[in-house]
C-alpha cells in the first residue's frame, strides 16, 4: 500500500501560470481532502469530496479548482497562479465523513509562486 | 465559528523532560479531537484521538491526551520526551455540525525541538 501519494514534490511557478496538482489513494477511501499550509496558520482546507461524484469548498477555495477523476484521485488546479499561493500542499483521505474517520496525508507538495 | 487554538507556537525543552501542548477550542456540542505529529520533511501522522468513552487516551509513542469537556481542552502530555520528538504538532478537532459534516478545523501548530 503506498497510501496517499501526491505529484510533484516541488514546484516553481510564474504568476500568471497554471498548474494541476495530482493526489492518488490505494486505500479505498471515499473522502478526498485538500489543504494548504502556511507558517503559523497551521493546515486550512482548500476543497473537499465527500465521495466520487462529489466536490465542496473548504476554508480558502479562491483561486483553486478541483476534480474528482474517480474513487481514487483527486486533483487540485490552479488557473492563475498568484504569489499569495505559495504554500505546502497536502492531500488527505479517509474512509467517510471528516470527522468520524482517522485522515491520511500524502508528503505534500512545495510550491513557490514568484 | 468554530475555532482552534493551541497555546504555544514553539516550545524548547531537554532530553527526559515532560512536555505538555495545550489546545482549546470554542464550541458547545459533540467534538471529534485529533493530534497529529509532522516530522521534519514528513508528512502528517495521527498521534492519537477521541471519539467518545475514557477521556484520558493513549497514542503511540508514548504520548497521551485528556478531553476535559467543561474547558473546551484537549492537552497533549508525554512524561519523557526524546530527541526524536522534535517535530511540529497540531490539534485538530472536528465539529459534528450538519453545516460542517465534521469537517476537521486544525491549530496554528506547535513546533517542538528536543535538545540532546
Amino acid at each position: 500500500n503506498a497510501g496517499v501519494t501526491q505529484t510533484p514534490k516541488f514546484q516553481v511557478l510564474k504568476t500568471g501560470q497554471s498548474m494541476t496538482l495530482q493526489c492518488a489513494q490505494d486505500m479505498n477511501h471515499n473522502s478526498m481532502y485538500w489543504y494548504r499550509q502556511d507558517p503559523g496558520m497551521g493546515l486550512r482546507l482548500i476543497y473537499y469530496s465527500a465521495s466520487e461524484g462529489t466536490t465542496d469548498k473548504g476554508e480558502v477555495p479562491n483561486g483553486y479548482n478541483v476534480s474528482r477523476l474517480n474513487k481514487r484521485e483527486f486533483s487540485l488546479r490552479l488557473e492563475s497562479a498568484a504569489p499569495s499561493q505559495t504554500s505546502v500542499y497536502f492531500c488527505a483521505s479517509n474512509r467517510a465523513g471528516g470527522g468520524a474517520y482517522e485522515q491520511y496525508f500524502g508528503p505534500g507538495t512545495r510550491l513557490t509562486v514568484t | 465559528a468554530q475555532s482552534v487554538s493551541q497555546h504555544n507556537h514553539h516550545v524548547i525543552l531537554s532530553e527526559a523532560a515532560s512536555l505538555e501542548l495545550g489546545c482549546n477550542y470554542s464550541y458547545g456540542g459533540t467534538v471529534n479531537l485529533f493530534w497529529y505529529v509532522q516530522y521534519p520533511g514528513q508528512h502528517l501522522q495521527l498521534l492519537l484521538k477521541y471519539f467518545s468513552g475514557d477521556p484520558l487516551v493513549k497514542g503511540i509513542k508514548g504520548f497521551e491526551a485528556e478531553f476535559i469537556k467543561s474547558k473546551f481542552s484537549f492537552n497533549l502530555r508525554k512524561p519523557s520526551v526524546q530527541w526524536s520528538d522534535t517535530a511540529e504538532y497540531f490539534c485538530a478537532v472536528s465539529f459534528m455540525t450538519t453545516d460542517s459534516w465534521g469537517k476537521l478545523q486544525f491549530g496554528a501548530g506547535t513546533q517542538v525541538v528536543v535538545t540532546p
